[in-house]
């Protein structure tokens, strides 16, 4: 069974560009969540997709982050304009009834 | 709110001994899962273990078993024999009503396996 995939692997912008990340998740997976993780610390939640719904976006700063799921398979988030503190890696992980699991990760860094 | 809190920033352990990581965790919802993931230093994050507040038994997966006691609130790993390969960061984390909901995580545990 393939796993999540996730793609750029590395990706390195300058402040107030834009950039987006994509992920395709294990097949079948209903639930979709995209996680940001800062160095030294543990992944934060940022959206959570059930199919192509949001149920939880709480933490998402949606005045820069933006995040679509529109056929209920692959998913993308974007960031516009990117910020210094925007410098983190990005998971992606799905679900269908238990354990999440967890793509390669997309590390950000915003010089 | 729940908060996970793991209160060893690293831990050393000898090849083929036995490790336990501590994981505590700070909820009122009855219903909730503990999860325990692997970070080596490449960077993915690898399910190790889950274990739901309802499960009358701990979980085992291999070498990795949750000793999960519920009155304590806590939700230890522990990593039986282990490897030079086990050498990575340990999340805790824990989700509210079920495996599929936000998963919360604590700050991780350094774990070093010294030949």
């Amino acid at each position: 069974e393939a796993g999540v995939a996730q793609s750029p692997r590395y990706k390195i912008i300058e402040k107030r560009q834009s950039v987006a990340f994509w992920c395709n998740p294990i097949s079948g997976h209903a639930t979709l969540y995209w996680y940001q993780q800062i160095l030294g610390q543990g992944p934060k939640l940022l959206i959570q997709f059930q199919n192509n719904g949001v149920v939880d976006d709480s933490q998402l700063p949606k005045d820069r982050f933006s995040a679509e799921r529109l056929k209920g398979v692959d998913s993308t988030l974007k960031i516009q304009p990117a910020k210094l503190e925007d410098s983190a890696v990005y998971l992606c992980a799905s679900s269908l009834n238990s354990g999440q699991y967890f793509g390669p990760g997309t590390r950000l860094t915003v010089l | 709110a729940q908060k996970i809190t793991q209160t060893q920033p690293g831990m050393f352990v000898q090849e083929k001994e036995a490790v336990t990581l501590d994981c505590t965790y700070d909820t009122s919802d009855p219903s909730y899962g503990l999860f325990w993931y692997k970070q080596p230093s490449s960077g993915e994050m690898i399910f190790l273990i889950y274990q739901g507040s309802y499960d009358q038994q701990n979980a085992t997966e291999g070498r990795y078993s949750l000793n999960f006691q519920k009155a304590r609130k806590s939700a230890n790993l522990v990593i039986s024999a282990s490897q030079l390969g086990d050498s990575a960061m340990y999340f805790c984390a824990g989700a509210h009503g079920g495996a599929t909901n936000k998963l919360i995580f604590g700050t991780g545990t350094l774990l070093a396996v010294q030949p």
